[in-house]
């Protein structure tokens, strides 16, 4: 069992959907972090989070540390979202733990 | 402000030969950190540096090294490459460590894509 796993594994929406990727980790971790990876590579980090919940435009990512569980939403999904999204567990600065990733096409 | 480079973009090597990639981190950044990135494996840490120290390693084998210079620009070098070492490598940097806490933030560069044959 991948200590970070990830679902869906891949996913296809209609454009305005509303779209929520899931993160289960079972390592003791400090912080989650989510990254968003375009075709061609380029990754681009969005949220880093310990607690709560956080929100960047139409992005949202909540964690429950209880039950190691984290998700990003993203509201009004438009076809420029199109990428893979990672999550990654960071082990007290010590380590990094990423998630397989999912794979999401918006179409128009 | 300029973002995070990383030289070459594209290389291709032969097994048994040893290879060096460099990042030059965004201007003020003091901590470097590198990723490799392999469709089977996906995303794995190789090492951060701050300060021109190393402050933790991922689990990859002693040919795997890195160093960082004054200017906070970082190097990794691979001996002795093996085609498993065909990769993504990915470097990314951030102003400080990932100790500070939720101040932290990194930024990727476009990665140097190593073929090994």
């Amino acid at each position: 069992k991948n200590e970070v796993e990830q679902s869906p594994q891949n996913l296809t929406a209609q454009e305005g959907e509303f779209i929520t990727i899931n993160c289960s980790y079972s390592v003791g971790i400090s912080a989650l972090h989510w990254l968003q990876q375009h075709p061609g590579g380029g990754i681009v980090s969005l949220f880093m989070l310990s607690s709560g919940k956080k929100k960047h435009g139409r992005l949202i990512a909540t964690i429950n540390i209880q039950e190691k569980h984290s998700s990003l939403h993203i509201t009004a999904s438009h076809p420029r979202d199109s990428a893979v999204y990672i999550c990654a567990g960071d082990n007290y600065g010590q380590n990094f733990v990423f998630g397989p990733g999912t794979r999401l096409s918006v179409l128009p | 402000k300029a973002g995070v480079t990383q030289t070459p973009r594209y290389l291709i090597k032969t097994r048994g030969q040893q290879v060096t990639l460099s990042c030059s981190p965004i201007s003020g950044h003091r901590s470097v950190s590198w990723y490799q990135q392999t469709p089977g494996q996906g995303l794995q840490f190789l090492f951060e540096y701050f300060s021109e120290t190393q402050r933790n390693k991922g689990n990859f084998p002693g040919r795997f090294s890195g160093r960082q210079f004054s200017n906070s620009r970082s190097e990794m070098n691979v001996s002795t490459l093996e085609l498993g070492d065909s990769a993504l490598y990915l470097c990314a940097s951030s102003l400080n460590t990932r100790l500070a806490g939720s101040s932290y933030e990194q930024y990727f560069g476009p990665g140097t894509r190593l073929t090994v044959t």
